[in-house]
């Protein structure tokens, strides 16, 4: 069975970075895509960038200067780093496998970051 | 960006009864639209895909329905276990893009 979890601290002071692991277990993230999705306070959704099979990356361009997605094969890690964080970057943060290109199959059970001082 | 309007914000509805939650779409997303359900405590799963392709497993209850910019979940004989947040995406273009959510609660 394909499962995610996230991991990394919950707290970061802003202007600092953010930086979680999702591990997978059950299906090589050297296949499909894996994807960061984050859902603020009232819940709105947002869609923050993929790694796919090969590595390549794709981002929101509302992130496109602060986030990186790498990961590590050997671990069957992906990770996410967001750079120059500030309050509104409070949310719980989901890693998820894509199903094809655009959808989600499976998700993280999503770990909550709360940035403040 | 294409906005997703998804209503209500919220529904509490009876055992047995039939609810309708609507997405509506700021352009034509041609049915590339999915529904999750988010059940309290746990990760979202999909349940509808292209706008009414039901994911394997989930029950013939759920059903959805819509095209160009409006989008509706229907689900028959509402059972305890729906009890859950459901949210809408569209991925017709990148950034995919998500409905706010609408909570659902059991009367």
């Amino acid at each position: 069975e394909v499962q995610l979890q996230e991991s990394g601290p919950g707290l970061v002071k802003p202007s600092q970075s953010l930086s979680l692991t999702c591990s997978v277990t059950g299906y090589s993230i050297t296949s499909n895509y894996w994807g960061w999705i984050r859902k603020f306070p009232g819940n709105k959704m947002e869609w923050m960038g993929y790694i796919s099979y090969s590595g390549s990356t794709s981002y929101n361009p509302s992130l496109k200067s602060r986030i990186s997605i790498t990961r590590d094969t050997s671990k069957n890690q992906f990770f996410l780093q967001l750079n120059s964080v500030t309050t509104e970057d409070t949310a719980t943060y989901y890693c998820a496998r894509y199903y094809g290109y655009t959808l989600f199959d499976y998700w993280g059970q999503g770990v909550m970051v709360t940035v403040s001082s | 960006d294409i906005r997703m309007t998804q209503s209500p914000a919220s529904l509490s509805a009876s055992l047995g009864e039939t609810v309708n939650i609507e997405c509506l779409a700021s352009e034509d997303i041609y049915s590339d639209l999915a529904w999750y359900q988010q059940k309290p405590g746990k990760s979202p799963q999909l349940l509808i895909y292209n706008a009414n392709s039901l994911q394997n497993g989930v029950p013939s209850r759920f059903s959805g329905s819509g095209s160009g910019t409006q989008y509706s979940l229907k689900i028959n004989s509402l059972q305890s276990e729906d009890v859950a947040t459901y949210f809408c995406q569209q991925y017709n273009n990148y950034p995919l893009t998500f409905g706010s959510g609408t909570k659902l609660e059991i009367k």
